[in-house]
């Protein structure tokens, strides 16, 4: 079946400008994740949504990051003001959680970069 | 506050003979653990996982990995490498009272030669 998608591969953008990345999860995954991967900080962990309950926002690095998910599916990772070290790849995944722990399945990612 | 530690950052190994990456952690619960891999360019592959049970977990690609509780280490392990199993792997773990994130290691880049 279909994987986890994530648009667009590539993202070149201006300092100081908006940027949305969007993340498809696997059908009937009801938890979806967020993560980071740079050269410097490695894969760090974002935000993650699960069903109805109120996402752990614990690992947004600041309030320039925000994220949503609209009807338990789609999701949509913003970045405000855009600064040189928001440079990464970002990727999302998704798992199933009821009964679980699940493992989580990545989408290719999305290589920003912020010139 | 949890951790993963991956203290090689590569790891050499001829084809053939056996791989070890390793891998230990820190949490403070009951650690779920996990095993990806990373080709070029590419997203993160599961491997395999260890939730709880029997301590050596077998996994895709001829991989297995051996949870050793005492040690808190998660080694990831092939009896015979190939030359296609050279990416960037990563070990991850969960703590069961934290939720579905997971912590990464810093990934350790695996070269095989033939």
């Amino acid at each position: 079946g279909a994987g986890v998608s994530q648009s667009p591969s590539n993202k070149v953008t201006e300092k100081g400008k908006d940027v949305e990345l969007r993340c498809d999860p696997i059908s009937g995954h009801t938890a979806l994740y967020w993560y980071r991967q740079s050269l410097g900080q490695g894969l760090e962990f974002l935000i993650y949504f699960q069903g109805n309950s109120a996402p752990d926002k614990s690992g947004l690095p600041s309030d320039r990051f925000s994220a949503e998910r609209t009807g338990g599916s789609v999701s949509t990772l913003t970045i405000q003001r855009t600064q040189q070290e928001d440079s990464a790849v970002y990727l999302c995944a998704s798992s199933l959680e009821r009964g679980g722990p699940y493992e989580q399945y990545f989408g290719p990612g999305t290589r920003l970069t912020v010139t | 506050a949890q951790s993963v530690a991956q203290p090689e950052d590569q790891v050499n190994v001829a084809e053939g003979n056996p791989l070890t990456v390793k891998c230990t952690y820190s949490v403070s619960g009951n650690p779920y653990l996990f095993w990806y891999v990373q080709y070029p360019n590419r997203g993160l592959q599961f491997l395999l996982k260890y939730i709880t049970g029997d301590n050596l977990v077998k996994g895709s690609y001829g991989f297995e990995a051996e949870f050793n509780k005492s040690q808190t280490s998660f080694h990831l392990k092939k009896p015979s490498a190939l030359v296609s199993d050279s990416a960037l792997y990563f070990c991850a773990v969960r703590d069961h009272n934290q939720g579905g994130k997971l912590i990464f290691g810093q990934g350790t880049e695996l070269s095989v030669k033939p």
